[in-house]
């Protein structure tokens, strides 16, 4: 069973530019979370969809969105790219939404911003 | 903000003692804590968790203590082995769905 894939793996963009991330689930998952991984700050919850609807969001500004469709797919954009916004991002996915259910993470895209 | 505090950045350990992890929350309403562990230039992969209703759980070589009234929990690993060298991540749930509240983590060295 394939795992979870992210795409791109790097990527390096200039502030003021905006970026979309993709994140593949693994086949059946209908869960999908984003994190957002800096030195020192650890994972950070960005949001959560489930059956295309965003059902939790963290304390980031409107510049993050996200959207899931139908497969189960999800990308995230963030726009107006501050330096503040490199870091690793992570998505993860489960079958479920209830908290039992294990999250299973792709290896992230590190974003950087020059 | 931090919630969910990893106060030690890292941890050397020679292989074959154990190893303890520490974790503290601040947050009454998490009731639901879980470890990961994460290699270089991979995602983190689940590792174990814990239940606020329960004071241990252990799996093989890893158990994980909960001691709700100072709110705080660790993960021992016995014995530590030099694959277990990676970073680890404490994470607390408190209500329905996924979102999870991370710590910063903790690198953990083990030499051989």
């Amino acid at each position: 069973k394939a795992g979870v894939t992210q795409t791109p793996r790097y990527l390096i963009k200039t502030r003021g530019q905006q970026v979309t991330l993709s994140c593949s689930p693994i086949s059946g998952h209908r869960s999908v979370s984003w994190y957002q991984q800096t030195p020192g700050q650890g994972l950070q919850f960005l949001f959560e969809y489930f059956s295309e609807t965003q059902r939790n969001k963290g304390n980031f500004p409107g510049r993050f969105s996200g959207r899931q469709f139908s497969n189960s797919r999800s990308e995230m954009n963030v726009s107006t790219l501050e330096l503040g916004d490199s870091a690793l991002y992570l998505c993860a996915s489960s079958l479920r939404l209830d908290r039992d259910n294990e999250q299973f993470f792709g290896p992230g895209t590190r974003l950087t911003v020059l | 903000d931090q919630q969910v505090k990893q106060n030690s950045p890292s941890l050397s350990v020679q292989e074959g003692r154990i190893s303890i992890l520490n974790c503290d929350y601040t947050n009454s309403m998490f009731d639901y804590f879980l470890w990961y562990k994460k290699y270089p230039a991979e995602g983190p992969t689940f590792l174990i968790s814990i239940s606020s209703i329960k004071d241990k759980n252990e799996d093989g070589r890893f158990t994980v203590f909960l001691n709700k009234s100072a709110k705080h929990l660790s993960l021992h690993i016995v014995p530590s082995q030099p694959g277990d060298s990676a970073v680890y991540f404490c994470a607390a749930s408190a209500v329905y769905g996924n979102k999870l509240v991370f710590g910063a983590g903790t690198i953990l060295r083990v030499k051989s």
